[in-house]
């Protein structure tokens, strides 16, 4: 089973521009989350989505926003980019969005707003 | 609310020898608990879990951990370190209770030296 892929690997981006990350899960997996991964900050979870809707948000500005499609397959988009934005985006799905099921994470992309 | 303690940022272990990484929680209800490992420009990789039972669980690459219930602690062992094993480890939980997302630890870094 082919594990979750995120695209792209890497951006560079300028400052007030904006940019769209994509996730697809795990084959099956219907629960996609997002977290920003910062060396000051950690992992800071940003989002989850599960059948197309958004079940829990963390502590993120309006800038950050995302979205999950009929076919689990994600995006995440962060409008009007800052330096602080600049970080490792980690896309993780899971089985079920509850209970004991572990998330699988995607290798990232890894943003530097300049 | 949920949380998670890593009381040590960095933890150095000389190779063959038995490492510990510690990992103390707090939630409301029962914990579902995770370990993952991150080796470097790379996602997270699931290691083990708990979820009842044994408080002793076995997981990939020799890894194990120890479930206490009395001192909320979940802390990641394995018998012979090896220097491939030099990583960041985060320690992560969920709340049995619907709707809770993981909470991550702030991660630990393994240093294991030849």
């Amino acid at each position: 089973k082919a594990g979750v892929t995120q695209t792209p690997r890497y951006l560079i981006k300028t400052r007030g521009q904006q940019v769209t990350l994509s996730c697809s899960p795990i084959s099956g997996h219907r629960s996609v989350s997002w977290y920003q991964q910062t060396p000051g900050q950690g992992l800071q979870f940003l989002f989850e989505y599960f059948s197309e809707t958004q079940r829990n948000k963390g502590n993120f500005p309006g800038r950050f926003s995302g979205r999950q499609f009929s076919n689990s397959r994600s995006e995440m988009n962060v409008s009007t980019l800052e330096l602080g934005d600049s970080a490792l985006y980690l896309c993780a799905s899971s089985l079920r969005r509850t209970g004991a099921y572990e998330q699988y994470f995607g290798p990232g992309t890894r943003l530097t707003v300049t | 609310a949920q949380s998670v303690a890593q009381p040590e940022d960095q933890v150095n272990v000389a190779e063959g020898n038995p490492l510990t990484v510690k990992c103390t929680y707090s939630v409301s209800g029962n914990p579902y608990l995770f370990w993952y490992v991150q080796y470097p420009n790379r996602g997270l990789q699931f290691l083990l879990k708990y979820i009842t039972g044994d408080n002793l669980v076995k997981g990939s690459y020799g890894f194990e951990a120890e479930f206490n219930k009395s001192q909320t602690s979940f802390h990641l062992k394995k018998p012979s370190a090896l220097v491939s094993d030099s990583a960041l480890y985060f320690c992560a939980v969920r709340d049995e209770n619907y709707g809770q997302n993981f909470v991550f630890g702030p991660g630990t870094r393994l240093s294991v030296l030849p």
